[in-house]
């Protein structure tokens, strides 16, 4: 059984570029948030998506934005990028928003 | 006042120990409430959920829930080196779709 999954792992960016981080949740599930993970902190909630569509979203300005295909997979995008979006960008998921799993993170720097 | 607070810690036991981390949360009508375990440089790991007052036990693992006092906890008996990292408490508002919030997490080590 397929756990959740990320990709890429790794990723430098320069200030001002645009980023697209990818999910597939774990089989079975059909909710899928992202989580903003700075170091020494707790992860933070960016945006939940539930049926194709954005359910709750966190305190994160609209640079960030998302989306979900109709498999349930998952898009995070970041534009404009500044050096404080660097960060451990992590994906759960979950069956109706229940308990989560997350997947292994992608880990963001920005320069 | 955060919404999730944990002791940074760190904490340290002995191996074969009990340890006890702590989570006190601020919104009164949260309904559900979890414990990760995070590795250094890993992603977070689902320990236990509860949803109910009182504890609820998993092997090793007994969480306990006092929603009158905001409070919930996570005792690890019969402590190992491998219990060592940083435990996350999350807690969420309502059923469903709403966002859960995490705690900074409060860093374990327990010495051989």
């Amino acid at each position: 059984d397929a756990g959740v999954t990320q990709s890429p792992t790794h990723l430098i960016k320069t200030r001002g570029q645009q980023v697209t981080l990818r999910c597939s949740p774990k089989s079975g599930h059909d909710t899928v948030s992202w989580y903003q993970q700075a170091l020494g902190q707790g992860p933070q909630f960016i945006f939940q998506y539930y049926e194709e569509e954005e359910r709750q979203r966190g305190n994160f300005p609209d640079r960030f934005s998302g989306h979900q295909f109709p498999n349930y997979s998952s898009e995070l995008n970041v534009n404009a990028l500044l050096l404080g979006d660097s960060a451990l960008y992590l994906c759960a998921s979950s069956l109706m928003g229940a308990e989560q799993y997350f997947g292994p993170g992608t880990r963001l720097t920005v320069t | 006042q955060k919404e999730v607070e944990q002791n940074s810690g760190p904490l340290s036991v002995p191996e074969g120990a009990i340890a006890s981390l702590n989570c006190t949360y601020s919104d009164r009508v949260s309904q559900s409430f979890f414990w990760y375990r995070q590795y250094s440089g890993k992603s977070p790991e689902l320990i236990m959920s509860i949803y109910s007052n009182g504890d609820k036990e998993d092997g090793r693992f007994t969480a306990q829930l006092n929603k009158a006092s905001q409070y919930v906890s996570l005792l690890i008996r019969d402590s190992q080196p491998s219990d060592s990292a940083t435990y996350l408490c999350a807690v969420r508002g309502n059923t469903g779709g709403f966002k859960t919030i995490f705690g900074a997490g409060t860093r374990l080590f327990v010495k051989a």
